[in-house]
């Protein structure tokens, strides 16, 4: 079993939706919970960075992290076709990331 | 954003023979980091660096090798390369422990 376990998608969805992009790890020792970014052919850029549990909101994103069911998910409200990318989730422990496989989402006008 | 780049950004190359892929930073950071990009896999970490001359593997480290002798560059090396390693490569860096990890642009390695 990987240490973290992340539905590849695609995620297909219309403009205006919101999204539920979700990771599951199996580590209990992750304090740091992240998600980045890709777009097609580009490296990857962080989009939100939380601690521990608990929820953080940047305009349209929201990042939880639910500590307690090994659960970290990113919310995205009223979605538009430039969303459309690659989500990757990252957690650590020590200096090291460790990160999902990415869930592709399509976001169409 | 991080001034992060990498070279080249496309090869192709011959089973057995040697690869060398270069990461350059402006940012003065510590902490640098090679990775891997496979399909099904993610990103998985190859080898990291934590200063100068300090390197450490990472989870997929068996057949390269990483030199680090000034903070900007950070250097990735397929002794041998193998089919098995056609992938794209990307470098990050950091400022710390536990903090961003910024991505360069990627390079796209074909093993033939």
């Amino acid at each position: 079993q990987k240490e973290v376990e992340q539905d590849p998608g695609p995620l297909s969805v219309p403009e205006g939706a919101i999204v539920s992009l979700n990771c599951t790890y199996s580590n209990s020792a992750f304090q740091y919970f992240m998600w980045y970014r890709q777009y097609s052919r580009k490296g990857p850029e962080l989009l939100m960075y939380t601690y521990s549990s608990g929820n953080k909101e940047d305009g349209r994103f929201t990042a939880q992290v639910d500590k307690s069911s090994k659960y970290i998910s990113l919310f995205i409200r009223d979605s538009q076709p430039s969303d459309s990318a690659t989500y990757l989730c990252a957690m650590s422990d020590t200096d090291k990331l460790i990160f999902g496989t990415g869930t592709r989402l399509q976001v169409f006008p | 954003d991080a001034g992060i780049t990498q070279s080249p950004r496309h090869k192709v190359t011959e089973t057995g023979t040697p690869v060398t892929l270069r990461c350059h930073q402006t940012e003065n950071h510590r902490y640098m980091y090679w990775y891997r990009q496979d399909p099904g896999h993610g990103l998985r970490l190859i080898h990291y660096s934590y200063g100068v001359k300090d390197t450490d593997k990472g989870e997929v480290s068996d057949g390269y090798s990483v030199s680090r002798s000034k903070t900007e560059d950070f250097l990735l090396t397929l002794e041998s390369a193998t089919s098995s390693q056609t992938s794209v490569y990307f470098c990050a860096s950091s400022p710390g422990v536990q903090e961003t990890q910024y991505f360069g642009p990627g390079t796209r390695l074909l093993v033939l």
